[in-house]
């Protein structure tokens, strides 16, 4: 398996405002991905941030909107863009260490829009 | 894509007693099918996992059963504990690192 952090843990922000959220892995992995939960709701997949080289994004989400940073193999960041309270929700950061599509998720980071 | 469909959306049981939660899923070339348990306020932990060459797989009071033919797949929790509840998620994966995951079922253990 592999620790992941992630920073901040939670935040309120304005609406129209940005935030950065942090991934940090203990481990050098390949695979990265970054997923929305929004309230009393499933995960769904953002985009897979890719190491040197741009995230793939899934259908409905931009990179307008989320812009993502993969600087190393053990780092990562999300931004939530242009905020409205419909971003309202838990961003997940998860790790493919290797092991044949098994994924491991940080604590998450809940964010509310005002 | 792959759509996964998760029964019951809650489950309440008496501790000691089972729960069985149990996923479907569309794409027949599927292969990994993952559970993942969250707590409140934190990220969501893997339980268990199989893959599609294998029909049950146990982990103590865990165990997971697939019927390929079918097309899907079931979480079976025994002698229930308070620290069971929590929200369980299926997911469902063709190999291309993409979770496709269920809606959620939460349990709740009655002591």
């Amino acid at each position: 398996s592999a620790v992941i952090s992630q920073k901040p843990s939670r935040d309120i922000c304005q609406r129209g405002t940005s935030l950065t959220i942090q991934c940090q892995v203990d481990s050098q992995v390949t695979m990265m991905f970054w997923y929305r939960q929004q309230p009393g709701q499933s995960l769904t997949l953002i985009a897979t941030a890719n190491q040197g080289s741009e995230a793939t994004y899934e259908s409905g989400f931009v990179i307008d909107k989320f812009p993502i940073s993969r600087p190393n193999l053990t780092f990562s960041t999300l931004t939530v863009s242009n905020m409205s309270p419909e971003d309202s929700s838990i961003y997940l950061c998860s790790v493919e260490p290797g092991a044949g599509d098994t994924q491991y998720f940080g604590p998450g980071t809940r964010l509310t829009v005002l | 894509g792959e759509n996964v469909e998760q029964h019951p959306s809650t489950l309440s049981v008496q501790e000691g007693d089972s729960a069985v939660i149990k996923c479907t899923y569309s794409d027949s070339a599927s292969n990994y099918f993952p559970w993942y348990k969250q707590e409140l306020g934190k990220g969501p932990q893997l339980i268990i996992d199989i893959r599609s060459n294998v029909g049950e797989k146990k982990d103590q009071r865990i165990a997971v059963t697939l019927n390929k033919t079918a097309k899907h797949f079931s979480l079976h929790i025994t002698e229930t504990q308070p620290e069971d509840s929590a929200v369980y998620f299926c997911a469902a994966s063709r190999g291309d690192y993409k979770l496709s995951f269920g809606a959620g079922t939460t349990v709740t253990v009655r002591a």
